[in-house]
């Protein structure tokens, strides 16, 4: 059974700062999503992952995948108040990429001035 | 752009109701998927749909059903409500595989509480 692990589940830290979420996952995959969640709204894709290696960064937010670990990192440099949201990895749980997506618990940043 | 549209946002239903939980695409997608999102927990795949007239079990899919009327619209519905279907859930639909990711674009859910 393919399990996703985010941590940590709760991040607080002042702007400017700089930090990352970790998405430990279970089983082998190569694909791997990122999203991103205000209170109260709905999700947005933010990177997707598709190789061992993969980098994807836009604007203060960089994402890696190392496959070999079953690891990928979400990266904040210099944090702003506009990143506070609640940030979820997803693994493909299918082996023919159908979309079933399994969801990590979610990380909820808050960024403080 | 409507993109994916459900409806109701809001319900409350009493335990042992029946309620059906509507979501509609406009973006020509053939996969559509039905998450639970219960804090602490992220979101959970209820029931998934590659094309109209499949459906396919996920997670947690004891207590609902669902029915994949045409390519537009994937209906979730819950015969007899639990308290423990207290939860937000989200309708989402992709257009499969393209550029080898299956990017889901989600509805902006539906609240339901169950009393």
């Amino acid at each position: 059974e393919l399990k996703v692990e985010q941590n940590p589940l709760f991040l607080s830290m002042q702007e400017g700062k700089n930090y990352t979420i970790y998405c430990n996952y279970s089983t082998t995959s190569d694909r791997l999503y990122w999203y991103r969640q205000d209170p109260g709204k709905s999700l947005e894709s933010l990177f997707v992952l598709l190789s061992n290696g993969a980098v994807k960064q836009e604007g203060r937010l960089m994402a890696s995948l190392d496959t070999k670990a079953r690891l990928s990192t979400l990266h904040i440099t210099a944090a702003v108040h506009d990143l506070s949201a609640t940030y979820f990895c997803a693994v493909d749980s299918g082996s023919s990429n159908t979309g079933k997506l399994i969801f990590g618990q979610g990380t909820t940043l808050q960024v403080k001035p | 752009n409507a993109g994916v549209t459900q409806t109701p946002k809001f319900q409350v239903l009493k335990t042992g109701q029946s309620m059906t939980l509507q979501c509609a695409q406009d973006m020509n997608h053939n996969s559509m998927y039905w998450y639970r999102q219960d804090p602490g927990m992220g979101l959970r795949l209820i029931y998934y749909s590659a094309s109209e007239g499949t459906t396919d079990k996920g997670e947690v899919p004891n207590g609902y059903n669902v029915s994949r009327l045409n390519k537009r619209e994937f209906s979730l519905r819950l015969e007899s409500a639990a308290p423990s279907q207290t939860s937000v859930y989200f309708c989402a639909s992709s257009r499969d595989r393209v550029a080898g990711a299956n990017v889901l674009t989600f509805g902006a859910g539906s609240r339901l509480t169950v009393l």
